[in-house]
């Protein structure tokens, strides 16, 4: 079975500056997928990067972007010129792209909360 | 686009009382769907996940279970809830041709 760790319950930053989360996973697997997903006080979850194992580029969404260790099993989350409104718990999951696979759900960390200070 | 809906967005109920929460999805066909729990300052668990009508696979042992009786349609239920039932529950739904999921709103239950 799949796990996903992440080793940091909670980082603060200062607004404007570059916050980087970190996320390691276990899997005996060679294709699947990676996500990061945030969760404001509201509480839905919202899907902010993915990565495609097969990819060697890393992921990038304006601000956020990724470091993908395929090798380190590490995926880590960068932030730069955080905002106050990027104030969230953030969650790394992780997906199996086998056959059928696809159909199974997402297996989450615990979560990173993080703060932005003004 | 595609939207999907939760409800109700809040939920109190007693100890032994039964349970149906709603989630619908709109402006795609033959979505997986997927029920996850989220306990207090925990990730997300899945509970479980539909390739399709009437087809329903449980993740956890436990007294829910989950329905799909329209395509676009995924029920959680419960003939009798526990305390251990409280957190807050995620459905989800993803394409045949993707493999990130998207989220509703989510419901909160509280069993007292």
């Amino acid at each position: 079975a799949q796990t996903v760790t992440q080793s940091q319950p909670e980082m603060s930053v200062q607004e404007a500056e570059t916050v980087t989360l970190s996320c390691t996973y276990d899997t005996s697997e060679s294709d699947y997928y990676l996500f990061w997903y945030k969760q404001p006080p509201s509480r839905q979850m919202i899907l902010v990067i993915r990565q495609e194992a097969y990819k060697q580029q890393n992921a990038t969404e304006n601000r956020f972007s990724v470091n993908f260790q395929k090798a380190a099993k590490s995926f880590s989350l960068k932030i730069s010129d955080s905002q106050l409104g990027d104030a969230a718990m953030y969650f790394c999951a992780y997906r199996s792209a086998r056959w059928g696979g696809g159909a199974d759900g997402l297996t989450f960390g615990k979560g990173t909360h993080l703060i932005i200070q003004p | 686009s595609q939207t999907i809906h939760q409800w109700p967005a809040t939920l109190v109920q007693p100890v032994g009382s039964p349970l149906s929460l709603e989630c619908t999805v709109e402006g795609t066909s033959n979505p997986n769907l997927y029920w996850y729990r989220q306990a207090a300052g925990r990730g997300l668990q899945l509970l479980f996940y539909s390739v399709g009508i009437g087809q329903i696979s449980s993740e956890v042992p436990q007294n829910l279970s989950a329905s799909r009786p329209q395509d676009r349609q995924f029920i959680l239920s419960s003939k009798k809830l526990l305390l251990s039932d409280s957190g807050f529950y995620l459905c989800a739904w993803s394409s045949l041709a993707q493999y990130e999921q998207y989220f509703g709103p989510g419901t909160r239950l509280t069993v007292t």
